[in-house]
């Protein structure tokens, strides 16, 4: 299995408080993804970073913002958690190289806003 | 935009029935065609891809799918099912040339009856 670490894999948080995931990975891949996947909804992107302080939002990317300082680390941060936020979050990476596109995905990051 | 659509969102099969889930894409240029497979309690892992080439791929645990470019589908296919296939499938298409985002879609949940 690709080296991707996500963190917290649970959490619970209440309505308004800042919440950050990290997803780390041993790679080096160059391109790193947010996903919330929800019943009924499938995966959707969130954002998604194409190098270190490069990065390029998604389909849902309102109440969301991302940081990847290092190549290993990408951040997701909700400035204020809200219900609707409520989700499984799952990092992916990928070589990305002549668009191969196959991601790696992490275990995910089990978020539950009160 | 490009997007995905995937018509089943439930299907339930017993064993040694043949399979197929539908997956169709909206974007008219190149693309790279997926289907991931997420079993209960885990991650999403690739079940197979198609880049260029035959149009016909085949992937692990007997799993096939076809790329038809006139009718931009890349149906899955697997001729008899085993209880262990209970999963949920999705279709993902990244558009080469345009950006590195695999966008999937809804997901289809597939039931096997022992």
């Amino acid at each position: 299995d690709a080296g991707i670490t996500q963190s917290p894999r649970h959490k619970v948080t209440e309505t308004g408080t800042p919440v950050t995931l990290r997803c780390h990975q041993t790679e080096n891949h160059r391109y790193m993804y947010w996903y919330r996947q929800d019943p009924g909804h499938g995966l959707r992107l969130i954002h998604y970073s194409y190098g270190v302080k490069d990065t390029d939002k998604g389909e849902v990317s309102d109440g969301y913002s991302v940081s990847r300082s290092k190549t290993e680390d990408f951040l997701l941060t909700l400035e204020s958690a809200t219900s609707s936020q409520t989700s499984v979050y799952f990092c992916a990476i990928s070589e990305a190289t002549s668009y191969t596109g196959e991601l790696f995905f992490g275990e995910g990051s089990r978020l539950t806003v009160l | 935009a490009q997007s995905v659509s995937q018509h089943n969102h439930h299907v339930i099969l017993s064993e040694a029935a043949s399979l197929e889930l539908g997956c169709n894409y909206s974007y008219g240029g190149t693309v790279n065609l997926f289907w991931y497979v997420q079993y209960p309690g885990q991650h999403l892992q690739l079940l197979l891809k198609y880049f260029s080439g035959d149009p016909l791929v085949k992937g692990i645990k007997g799993f096939e799918a076809e790329f038809i470019k006139s009718k931009f589908s890349f149906n899955l296919r697997k001729p008899s099912v085993q209880w262990s296939d209970t999963a949920e499938y999705f279709c993902a298409v990244n558009a080469m040339n345009r950006d590195d985002k695999i966008i999937f879609g809804k997901g289809t949940r597939l039931h096997i009856l022992p």
